[in-house]
C-alpha cells in the first residue's frame, strides 16, 4: 500500500464546474497535509495547506480534512482551463519526518 | 518571500561526467534542505535532506557517493551527480524550509539529461 494515494486521472471537467480531488493516506502520525499544483515540466507549486479537521477555503479552493477516515480532498469551484495540472497530495509525519507526495492526479479542464 | 532558485534549470552532459545542481533560497536562511527527483509522470521522491553544516541525510535505496550534497550556507545546497549514467536523467528538484519543516518551498527544478 503506497503511503499516499490518489487516483492518476485524468479527472475532466468543463470549465466553470467543481473539480474534486481525492487523497488518502496510511500513517496514522501524519499531521499536516498539502496540496500542490504541478504545470507540465514544472517544479511544485503549494496551493493549499491543511492542519486539522474540517474545511479550509482559499479563493476558489477548499481543502477539506477527515483524520479518522484518513482522507484529504481539493475542490476547485469555478474551474477554469488554466487549472489544467496535475494536483499532487503530500502528507507530512512528524514521525518520519518526511513530506510524502501521492502520485499525482491530473486534472484537464475543458473550455 | 521565500523563493528558492535552481540553477541550471537544464542540462546535457556525457556519461561519465559529474554535473552540479545549486539550489538558493534568495529571500531566507533555509535551516533545512531537500532534493528530490521526478521521473516522467511519476510523484516526486525524496533523495536527501540536508541541514547547514551537516552531513545530508539520504533515503534508502540512494547512494551517497554517487550523489554528494554539500549545504555550505543557510542560503546555499548543491547536488552533485558523479559519474553520471542515462538512468540518472530525471527532473531534480530541490525544496528549502524556514522555520518549519513541513512547509517546503520548492525551486524550479533541473531538467538532467545524460547521452
Amino acid at each position: 500500500q503506497k503511503e499516499v494515494e490518489q487516483n492518476s486521472g485524468p479527472l475532466s471537467v468543463p470549465e466553470g464546474a467543481i473539480a474534486s480531488l481525492n487523497c488518502t493516506y496510511s500513517d496514522r502520525g501524519s499531521q499536516s497535509f498539502f496540496w500542490y499544483r504541478q504545470y507540465s515540466g514544472k517544479s511544485p507549486e503549494l496551493i493549499m495547506s491543511i492542519y486539522s479537521n474540517g474545511d479550509k477555503e482559499d479563493g476558489r479552493f477548499t481543502a477539506q480534512l477527515n483524520k479518522a477516515s484518513q482522507y484529504v480532498s481539493l475542490l476547485i469551484r469555478d474551474s477554469q482551463p488554466s487549472d489544467s495540472a496535475t494536483y499532487l497530495c503530500a502528507a507530512y509525519s512528524g514521525n518520519t519526518g518526511k513530506l510524502i507526495f501521492g502520485q499525482g492526479t491530473t486534472l484537464q479542464v475543458k473550455p | 518571500g521565500a523563493v528558492v532558485s535552481q540553477h541550471p534549470s537544464r542540462v546535457i552532459c556525457k556519461s561519465g561526467t559529474s554535473v552540479k545542481i545549486e539550489c538558493r533560497s534568495l529571500d531566507f536562511q533555509a535551516t533545512t534542505m531537500f532534493w528530490y527527483r521526478q521521473f516522467p509522470k511519476q510523484s516526486l521522491m525524496l533523495m536527501a535532506t540536508s541541514n547547514e553544516g551537516s552531513k545530508a541525510t539520504y533515503e534508502q535505496g540512494v547512494e551517497k557517493d554517487k550523489f554528494l550534497i554539500n549545504h555550505a550556507s543557510l542560503t546555499l545546497s548543491t547536488l552533485t551527480v558523479t559519474s553520471a549514467h542515462p538512468e540518472d536523467s530525471s527532473f531534480y528538484i530541490c525544496s528549502a524550509s524556514r522555520d518549519r519543516v513541513y512547509e517546503q518551498y520548492f525551486g524550479p527544478g533541473t531538467r538532467l539529461t545524460v547521452t
